[in-house]
């Protein structure tokens, strides 16, 4: 099984400051099978990237992720106090899937 | 534009069987861009895969929970299925059905929350 471990476990910043949020894996894998959720308290889990660096449709273009076989970043880049959320990162290019365990982002 | 309604018991007995369906709209079961599939998240907790299908490539499961579940497909009402055996308090969770899987854009439908409980 490969596990993903994200980074920081908390992220405390500032409106307009940039996030770098981190999602390690535990050996490489295909960067296709790749994604970023935000999930805010009682919703449910909405995908921001797919494919490592594609946006969802609707997502703003202050989202973007990057990387590739084991490293992956999600970077928010104009902190707004709506991006408050746990981000979860997944990987879904074979059984078993996993997920990173979040990164909660809180704005100051 | 695909819709996905997960559907099931809100309440289980420790010991019984959960059982969900996912009604899906907008697009066939038998479509083989897409994989189905059921993930799950415990109060306050993170998420956790549970099993995927496609329909030309068969099941795949989480080989922690792989004794116990089966998922399935009904093309006749559109819908693809989750069967959990010999519950637990340690199975309440959130339950989503998605499409974890390929190259499309992932898609999860609303959750259903499951709690297992006398």
């Amino acid at each position: 099984e490969i596990a993903l471990t994200q980074s920081p476990a908390t992220l405390s910043l500032s409106p307009g400051e940039r996030a770098t949020l981190s999602c390690r894996a535990s050996q490489s894998f295909t960067s296709t099978y790749f994604a970023w959720y935000q999930q805010k308290p009682g919703q449910t889990p909405r995908v921001l990237i797919y494919g490592s660096s594609t946006r969802a449709p609707g997502i703003p273009d202050r989202f973007s992720g990057s990387g590739s076989g084991t490293d992956f970043t999600l970077t928010i880049s104009r902190l707004q106090p709506e991006d408050s959320a746990v981000y979860y990162c997944h990987r879904y290019d074979s059984a078993p899937q996993t997920f990173g365990q979040g990164t909660t982002v809180e704005i100051k | 534009q695909l819709q996905l309604q997960a559907s099931g018991p809100g309440l289980v007995k420790p010991s019984e069987t959960l059982s969900l369906t996912c009604t899906v709209t907008g697009d066939s079961i038998t479509s083989t861009s897409y994989y189905w599939g059921w993930i799950r998240q415990p109060p306050g907790k993170g998420l956790e895969w549970i099993a995927s299908i496609h329909y030309s490539e068969g099941t795949f499961y989480n080989p922690s929970l792989k004794s116990r579940v089966t998922i399935s497909v009904d093309t006749s009402k559109n819908q693809f299925s989750l069967r959990l055996t010999s519950v637990t308090a340690a199975d309440t969770a959130v339950y989503y059905c998605a499409t974890p899987g390929g190259v499309l854009v992932p898609f999860w439908g609303p959750g259903t929350l499951v709690t297992v409980s006398s």
